[in-house]
């Protein structure tokens, strides 16, 4: 079945610190892939997006996510993490079913940053 | 321009009752989506209506239904409620096709007791 995958629940990294959250799919052809962020208490935000093209993908709040076909990964990373990234981070995909796509979001990935 | 709105932002209920969300999406956005979000099952999708009609479904039971409206209001209606549908419920609109960026409201969080 067509699925996207987060395989971290929780990840604590020290401010200052790089950050790398995985994000694998099963799709047959080339997804259309996303990362939202969601602070607590609020909706979710889009980061970034990758449709086609270059596979390096730069987003807001310095976050950047790679696209890679072989492994059929979407991973997020930034270099260094500030206090305020504290949050959910969510990868998501759009999946097509018999021309009736919809977006699929992962579990999530819960991040604490340590001082 | 004004965010995706959606009320009450909290609820409580009994369980049997019936409850009702509202979703105002971006002005100009014409596709709504819903969700259900919960520490076990994380975000489900629901359903997306555009132009008044539903165009996708989720997998949830019948007791839960939505409808969009002309001027793309949403409403969502949750009926018989049971124990497990409390949750976070999410509302999302966006102005194009499925390339385009979902915004999302900040939730009306729904306890049945």
């Amino acid at each position: 079945a067509q699925s996207v995958t987060q395989p971290d629940i929780h990840i604590t990294v020290s401010e200052g610190a790089s950050l790398e959250l995985r994000c694998n799919y099963s799709y047959g052809a080339t997804p259309y892939l996303f990362w939202y962020v969601q602070s607590p208490g609020q909706g979710l935000q889009l980061l970034l997006k990758y449709f086609s093209g270059d596979t390096l993908v730069q987003g807001i709040k310095g976050f950047e996510a790679e696209f890679k076909r072989s492994q059929s990964s979407f991973n997020l990373r930034k270099p260094s993490v500030h206090w305020s990234d504290a949050a959910e981070y969510f990868c998501a995909v759009v999946i097509s079913n018999f021309g009736n796509e919809k977006l699929t979001f992962g579990t999530g990935t819960r991040l604490t940053i340590i001082p | 321009k004004a965010g995706v709105t959606q009320t009450p932002r909290y609820l409580i209920k009994t369980r049997g009752q019936q409850v009702t969300l509202s979703c105002s999406p971006i002005s100009g956005h014409r596709s709504v989506s819903w969700y259900q979000q919960t520490p076990g099952q994380g975000l489900q999708f629901l359903f997306e209506y555009f132009s008044e009609t539903q165009r996708n479904k989720g997998n949830f039971p019948g007791r839960f239904s939505g409808r969009q409206f002309s001027n793309s209001r949403s409403e969502m209606n949750v009926s018989t409620l049971e124990l497990g549908d409390s949750a976070l419920y999410l509302c999302a609109s966006r102005s194009q096709g499925y390339t385009g960026e979902l915004f999302f409201g900040e939730g009306s969080r729904l306890t049945v007791l």
